[in-house]
């Protein structure tokens, strides 16, 4: 079975651009959350979708946004890009709120 | 603010030693996952806690969760240069299936050989 998968894989941007990343969570999952994670931060949460819905938001400006699809795919976009958004993001699925996550391998963004 | 705190923040272990990492929350948590991060890679799921008081082990690894389900720990006895690695535990806010998941900062653990 298919692992989470991220894409890009890694991407430069500049200032003020907006981005948008993209997961695939393994078949059959429902729930996909996407976590943010710089050296000094650790790992922190962003969103955390099941079913189309967001059932919960972290503590991140408006800037950051996402969204799922009728097929769990889900979307994450930043507008108006900053240097402190450099990191990596990593998208999690999980087939329900108690079950395990399996992480995909990040999208390295650098802002300049 | 950082609601589930974890220590050490860096644990340098001799190999074939014991350590413990501990893991805290300022609220009850539903359950306590724990995950591991290799250098250069991505958080792989190491084991979840849903009762007070719950104990698991994994070879060389045991899991607590508090009475209070508020803490948790994870100790590794007869350390290995494989246990490099950076130890994260997550924990659901609530008693809600939908509370905020909340990962710790992480312990990021250096053996020597």
């Amino acid at each position: 079975k298919a692992g989470v998968t991220q894409t890009p894989r890694y991407l430069i941007k500049t200032r003020g651009q907006q981005v948008t990343l993209s997961c695939s969570p393994i078949s059959g999952h429902r729930s996909v959350s996407w976590y943010q994670q710089t050296p000094g931060q650790g790992l922190q949460f962003l969103f955390e979708y099941f079913s189309e819905t967001q059932r919960n938001k972290g503590n991140f400006p408006g800037r950051f946004s996402g969204r799922q699809f009728s097929n769990s795919r889900s979307e994450m976009n930043v507008s108006t890009l900053e240097l402190g958004d450099s990191a990596l993001y990593l998208c999690a699925s999980s087939g329900g709120s108690n079950t395990e996550a399996f992480f995909g391998q990040g999208t390295r963004l650098t802002v300049v | 603010g950082q609601q589930v705190m974890q220590i050490p923040q860096y644990q340098h272990v001799q190999e074939g030693e014991d350590f413990t990492t501990y893991c805290n929350s300022s609220t009850t948590l539903s359950n306590i996952q724990w995950y591991k991060q290799r250098p250069g890679g991505h958080p792989v799921f190491l084991i979840q806690l849903v009762k007070s008081g719950e104990v698991k082990k994994q070879k060389r690894l045991t899991f607590q969760f508090g009475e209070a389900k508020k803490n948790s720990s994870l100790h590794i006895t007869a350390t290995q240069t494989t246990d490099v690695g950076t130890y994260f535990c997550a924990g659901r806010m609530t008693t809600d299936s939908w509370g905020k998941f909340q990962f710790g900062a992480g312990t990021q653990v250096v053996v020597t050989p």
